[in-house]
C-alpha cells in the first residue's frame, strides 16, 4: 500500500492561473480531507469529502476554491485565478469509513503551491 | 467555537530531560483528542489518541476536562523525539481540527 499520494509535489503558478492538486487516498479509504498550511501557521481544515459527496466545506474560501472526489479517480482541489496569498502547502489525508469518529487520518506528503 | 491552542511554537530541551508539550482545546461536546507528529522529511502521522489511553514511544497524554487540556508528556526526552507535534480535536462531524504545532528540539 503506497499510502496517500499527492501530486504534483511542487507547483508554480503565475497570478491569475489555475492550480489543480490531486490526491489519491489509501486503498480502501473513501474519506478524503484537504488541509492548508500557510507559512508559520498550523494546518487549517478546508474540506471533507466522501466519494461523490462534499460532507463539510466550512473551511473552503467562498470564491475560487473547489474540491471534488469522483466515483473514479483522485480527489481534486482546484484553485482558480490564484493570488500570492494562495501560496501554501496543501495536504490531503484519507481515512477508512469503518473507523468513523475515532478514525486515524493518513496524510500525504503535501503539494507546495507557489504563486509568482 | 472549536479550537485547539498550542501556546509554544518551539520547545527546546536537553536529552534525558522531561518534556511537556501543552495543548488546550475549546469544544462544547465530548472531545476526541489526538497528537500527531511529523519527523523531518516524513509525513504527518498519528502518535496517540486519548481514547486508547496508550503510551507510544514513551509519550503519554491525559485528558483534563476541567482544564480543557491534553498535554503531551515524556519523562526522558531522546534526540529522535525532535519533530513537529500537533494536537488535534475531532468533532462529531468527522473533522479534525489542528493546533498550530510545537517544534520540539532535543539537544544532546
Amino acid at each position: 500500500n503506497a499510502g496517500v499520494m499527492q501530486n504534483p509535489r511542487h507547483l508554480v503558478r503565475r497570478r491569475g492561473q489555475e492550480a489543480r492538486l490531486r490526491c489519491s487516498p489509501m486503498k480502501g479509504h473513501s474519506h478524503v480531507y484537504w488541509y492548508r498550511q500557510l507559512p508559520e501557521e498550523g494546518l487549517k481544515f478546508m474540506v471533507y469529502l466522501q466519494k461523490e459527496n462534499i460532507i463539510d466545506e466550512s473551511g473552503m474560501p467562498k470564491e475560487r476554491f473547489s474540491a471534488e472526489f469522483p466515483k473514479e479517480g483522485p480527489s481534486i482541489l482546484r484553485i482558480q485565478q490564484v493570488v500570492r496569498g494562495d501560496s501554501a502547502a496543501y495536504f490531503c489525508a484519507s481515512s477508512s469509513p469503518g473507523q468513523g469518529f475515532f478514525g486515524e487520518l493518513f496524510f500525504g506528503e503535501g503539494s507546495r503551491l507557489t504563486v509568482l | 467555537a472549536q479550537r485547539v491552542t498550542q501556546p509554544e511554537k518551539l520547545l527546546s530541551v536537553f536529552k534525558g530531560a522531561p518534556v511537556e508539550l501543552k495543548c488546550n482545546y475549546s469544544y462544547s461536546g465530548s472531545p476526541e483528542l489526538f497528537w500527531y507528529v511529523q519527523y523531518s522529511r516524513q509525513r504527518l502521522q498519528l502518535l496517540l489518541r486519548h481514547i486508547s489511553r496508550e503510551s507510544i514511544k514513551g509519550f503519554t497524554a491525559d485528558l483534563n476536562k476541567g482544564e480543557t487540556s491534553f498535554h503531551l508528556k515524556k519523562p526522558f526526552a531522546q534526540e529522535e523525539d525532535s519533530a513537529m507535534y500537533y494536537c488535534a480535536l475531532a468533532n462529531q462531524g468527522g473533522k479534525l481540527i489542528f493546533g498550530q504545532g510545537t517544534e520540539l528540539s532535543v539537544k544532546p
